[in-house]
């Protein structure tokens, strides 16, 4: 089974502040995804990667930015951080496209 | 709008029961298709694609398209109570495969 981890499970943030969100995966998959959960909106994707030193937006990338530094990291930035951006986060990886993707545990970010 | 709309968005079916969930594409681009399911606290897990026209059965879940209405549907036979979970419909875009969620659909599976 593909492992994804991801760092903090938790987080509470201030209104203005930048917060990293991190994503590891050992299994050598080339893509990487960035998702936020919101009741009655599903997943939605906020930026992808296809391998290290790449990063493309999603459908909801306004107020993040991403970075693939590695195969193995990818860290979701909220360089000013709003409420609006409360939610809980999952970062996923794939072999390809249109491959399954493997979820991790996700992080739950709360902005005061 | 969202590219991808599931139904019901919620539904409860007695233990032993079938489950029937819904799934459709509103854009043409979007043909490919996975069911995932998200039990409370943890991230979602692929159960089945399903790529072409007709069902893919694996195990009690039978998934069925039609490529024509890009309608897709997810029938668990004799259900769970672990089966209680969040559904999501996954739809894949045919060039870019970009993957599009829709909204999911909470099933309660009652003893």
């Amino acid at each position: 089974e593909a492992a994804v981890t991801q760092s903090p499970r938790n987080k509470v943030a201030v209104t203005g502040g930048k917060v990293t969100l991190s994503c590891n995966q050992t299994n050598n998959h080339n893509n990487m995804y960035w998702y936020r959960q919101d009741t009655g909106h599903g997943l939605r994707l906020i930026h992808y990667s296809y391998g290290a030193g790449s990063t493309e937006k999603g459908d909801i990338p306004d107020g993040y930015k991403a970075s693939r530094p590695s195969q193995e990291n990818f860290s979701l930035i909220l360089e000013l951080a709003t409420p609006s951006q409360t939610s809980v986060y999952f970062c996923a990886s794939g072999p390809r496209g249109e491959d399954t993707q493997y979820f991790g545990p996700g992080t739950r970010l709360l902005v005061l | 709008q969202q590219k991808v709309q599931q139904s019901p968005e919620s539904l409860s079916v007695p233990e032993g029961g079938m489950a029937s969930l819904n799934c459709t594409s509103s854009d043409r681009n979007f043909q490919y298709f996975w069911w995932y399911r998200q039990h409370s606290g943890e991230g979602p897990k692929a159960l089945m694609s399903i790529f072409s026209d007709g069902d893919k059965k694996e195990g009690r879940f039978t998934a069925h398209l039609n490529k024509a209405s890009l309608h897709v549907s997810l029938h668990i036979r004799d259900s769970q109570p672990s089966d209680s979970a969040l559904y999501f419909c996954a739809a894949i875009h045919t060039g870019n495969y970009k993957y599009v969620f829709g909204a999911g659909t909470r099933l309660k599976v009652i003893a």
